[in-house]
């Protein structure tokens, strides 16, 4: 079975606070690819990283940052020095990338980031 | 070079009535995704369809709902004698290819159905 689980329903942090957005995904695929997506109050979603399987490099874009770890079947999102215009819903969500593959998102409950000035 | 469009973005319906949610891809795209997301859940997926076919359709609710995307113009999904649990944010994806690494999923601004 797929499944994307985010434990952090709530995080409130100060402006210029570090905050980590846990992610937990469950998959059988060997291929699979995660992804994190960025919901601000006005409802649209805003597509920040996909990561394949394969590669477990860090990435680092500007003050955002993720740590994928097969061995835990974790895939973190890091926001250094947070800015009030991070408050949003976070989505992390996860796609098998096998032959019966349809590319649907399995997406976790997703993570609400308050960042107070 | 136009985003996904959705439309209406808002729609309020009475228990009873059809909902027809409208979804116009990004230039070039031929897969279509809609994925339904609850009051303070996550998104689920629901439908994925190709122009003329419906390729996976495993989240969709059994009755009262269906989902098209034609030859000519944008895919639709339909909810008939809606029901207050039907009040959601509905979200359509567009994608350039099939599933892969290389054809990411875009998303339109949704469409917010409220049943009264």
């Amino acid at each position: 079975a797929q499944k994307v689980t985010q434990a952090q329903t709530e995080i409130s942090v100060v402006e210029k606070e570090d905050v980590t957005l846990d992610c937990v995904y469950e998959t059988r695929d060997t291929t699979y690819y995660l992804f994190w997506y960025k919901q601000p109050p006005s409802g649209e979603l805003v597509f920040l990283i996909r990561r394949n399987s394969f590669d477990e490099q860090n990435e680092i874009s500007g003050r955002y940052s993720w740590n994928f770890q097969k061995s835990t079947s974790s895939f973190n999102f890091t926001i250094t020095a947070s800015q009030v215009v991070d408050s949003a819903v976070y989505f992390c969500a996860l796609s098998n990338g096998g032959s019966s593959n349809t590319g649907k998102l399995i997406f976790g409950q997703g993570t609400t980031l308050q960042v107070k000035p | 070079n136009a985003g996904v469009m959705q439309n209406p973005r808002h729609l309020v319906r009475r228990r009873g009535q059809e909902a027809r949610l409208r979804c116009s891809p990004m230039k070039g795209h031929s897969h279509v995704y809609w994925y339904r997301q609850l009051p303070e859940e996550g998104l689920k997926f629901m439908v994925y369809l190709q122009k003329e076919n419906i390729i996976d359709e495993s989240g969709m609710p059994k009755e009262r709902f269906s989902a098209e995307f034609p030859k000519e113009g944008p895919s639709i999904l339909r909810i008939q004698q809606v029901v207050r649990g039907d009040s959601a944010a509905y979200f359509c994806a567009s994608s350039g290819g099939p599933p892969g690494p290389y054809n990411e999923q875009f998303f339109g601004p949704g469409t917010r159905l409220t049943v009264l």
